[in-house]
C-alpha cells in the first residue's frame, strides 16, 4: 500500500520555466489537496479537489493551476515559475465524510527551487 | 475556516519527561476536527492523532494524547515519556464546516529532546 506518492522529489527551475508536479493516492479517497510549506511556516493550502471533476482555490492559489485527472491523480502546474514559488510542496488526500475525515495523509513532498 | 495558533516556537525537554505542546483554535462551526502532525528533519508529515468536535473522550494514540478543552478552544498534544526520536517540528492543524476544503495549520513548535 503506497499511500500518497509524489513526483519529482526535487526540482530546480529557472524563472519563467514551467513544470507539473504529479500526485497519486491509492486509498480510494475522494478529496485531494496541494499545500506549500515555506521556511518557518506551517503548510498553506494552494488548491483542493473535493471530488473527481471539481477543483477549488485555497489560501494561496496565484501562479498555480491544477487538474484532477481521475479519482487517484491530482496534478499541480506552475506555468511561469517565479523565485517566490521556491518551497516544499505537499500533496494530501482524505475521505470526505464521517470518520473518513480523520484520514488526512500526506505525500513525501517535492522540494522546488526557482532560480 | 479554522484559525490555529501555536505559541511555542521552540521547546527543550529532558529525555523521559512528559511534554505538552499548546494549540488553540478558533471556529464558529459546531463540526470540526483537529490534528497533530510530526515533521522530522527528513521532511515528511507524520500523522499523530485526531480529535473530532463531537468525540466525547480525549483521543489517545500510544504515547500521544490530546488534551481537548472545548470551552477554552484548546487542543494540546501531550507526549508521555519523551524519547530522543521525538525531536522534530510539531504542527497542529484543523478543519471546520464541511471538512473537505483542507486543513489550516499552525506555525509549529520545534521540540528538542535532550539526553
Amino acid at each position: 500500500n503506497a499511500g500518497v506518492t509524489q513526483t519529482p522529489k526535487f526540482q530546480v527551475l529557472k524563472t519563467g520555466q514551467s513544470m507539473t508536479l504529479q500526485c497519486a493516492q491509492d486509498m480510494n479517497h475522494n478529496s485531494m489537496y496541494w499545500y506549500r510549506q515555506d521556511p518557518g511556516m506551517g503548510l498553506r493550502l494552494i488548491y483542493y479537489s473535493a471530488s473527481e471533476g471539481t477543483t477549488d482555490k485555497g489560501e494561496v492559489p496565484n501562479g498555480y493551476n491544477v487538474s484532477r485527472l481521475n479519482k487517484r491523480e491530482f496534478s499541480l502546474r506552475l506555468e511561469s515559475a517565479a523565485p517566490s514559488q521556491t518551497s516544499v510542496y505537499f500533496c494530501a488526500s482524505s475521505g470526505t465524510s464521517g470518520r473518513a475525515l480523520n484520514e488526512q495523509f500526506f505525500g513525501p513532498g517535492t522540494r522546488l527551487t526557482v532560480l | 475556516a479554522q484559525k490555529i495558533t501555536q505559541t511555542q516556537p521552540g521547546m527543550f525537554v529532558q529525555e523521559k519527561e512528559a511534554v505538552t505542546l499548546d494549540c488553540t483554535y478558533d471556529t464558529s462551526d459546531q463540526s470540526y476536527g483537529l490534528f497533530w502532525y510530526k515533521q522530522p528533519s527528513s521532511g515528511e508529515m507524520i500523522f499523530l492523532i485526531y480529535q473530532g468536535s463531537y468525540d466525547e473522550q480525549n483521543a489517545t494514540e500510544g504515547r500521544y494524547s490530546l488534551n481537548f478543552q472545548k470551552a477554552r478552544k484548546s487542543a494540546n498534544l501531550v507526549i508521555s515519556a519523551s524519547q530522543l526520536g521525538d525531536s522534530a517540528m510539531y504542527f497542529c492543524a484543523g478543519w471546520s464546516g464541511g471538512g473537505a476544503d483542507g486543513l489550516t495549520f499552525g506555525k509549529g513548535t520545534h521540540l528538542i529532546i535532550q539526553p
